[in-house]
């Protein structure tokens, strides 16, 4: 079993809907959380990050982590075509090295 | 704003040779990486430098080897090429551990036939 699991899609929407991306993750050791955006034959770059549990907000994007489901959520609101990309999520621990565990990916299509 | 530079960008090796992939960062980061990408596997780490002077292993470091420069640097270095190897690899830099994320590069695209 993977360390993180991500439902690698396609997941196809239509402009303007809201988007809910998700990972679960078996570690409970997991502290760090963080959202990344790769666009086709581009490296990621980083979204969000968040500490813990609870929610972070910044402009259109909402990461959410619930540590009792062991669950973390990427919400995109009024979805654009320019959102296409494959997101991943990431996490770390503070234990064992700080080694950083990415998810596989979820590839969006937002459709005009 | 370079943030961090990989070269080259494309790559194609035969069996068996050797080639080095370049990575360099102006962000002033102690800690970089070197991870290789694969279809359903994600991002996996190959070697990471924590600080100057220093390099471990990762998670999948058989086959390759890497050399932290200078502060700026991290070359990783495949010296009999496979084709298990065929990959994408991305260079990252953090400013600490990585709480905060990684700053990745563009990528090198490497097949080996």
């Amino acid at each position: 079993q993977k360390e993180v699991e991500q439902d690698p899609g396609p997941l196809s929407v239509p402009e303007g809907a809201i988007v809910s991306l998700n990972c679960t993750y078996s570690n409970s050791a997991f502290q760090y959380f963080m959202w990344y955006r790769q666009y086709s034959r581009k490296g990621p770059e980083l979204l969000m990050y968040t500490y813990s549990s609870g929610n972070k907000e910044d402009g259109r994007f909402t990461a959410q982590v619930d540590k009792s489901s062991k669950y973390i959520s990427l919400f995109i609101r009024d979805s654009q075509p320019s959102d296409s990309a494959t997101y991943l999520c990431a996490m770390i621990s503070n234990t064992g090295g700080f080694k950083t565990i990415f998810g596989a990916g979820t590839r969006l299509f937002v459709k005009a | 704003n370079a943030g961090v530079t990989q070269t080259p960008k494309f790559q194609v090796l035969k069996t068996g040779q050797s080639m080095t992939l370049q990575c360099a960062q102006d962000m002033n980061h102690n800690s970089m990486y070197w991870y290789r990408q694969d279809p359903g596997m994600g991002l996996r780490l190959i070697y990471y430098s924590a600080s100057e002077g220093t390099t471990d292993k990762g998670e999948v470091p058989n086959g390759y080897n890497v050399s932290r420069l200078n502060k700026r640097e991290f070359s990783l270095r495949l010296e009999s090429a496979a084709p298990s190897q065929t990959s994408v690899y991305f260079c990252a830099s953090s400013g600490g551990t990585g709480f905060y994320g990684y700053t990745f590069g563009s990528g090198t695209r490497l097949t080996v036939v």
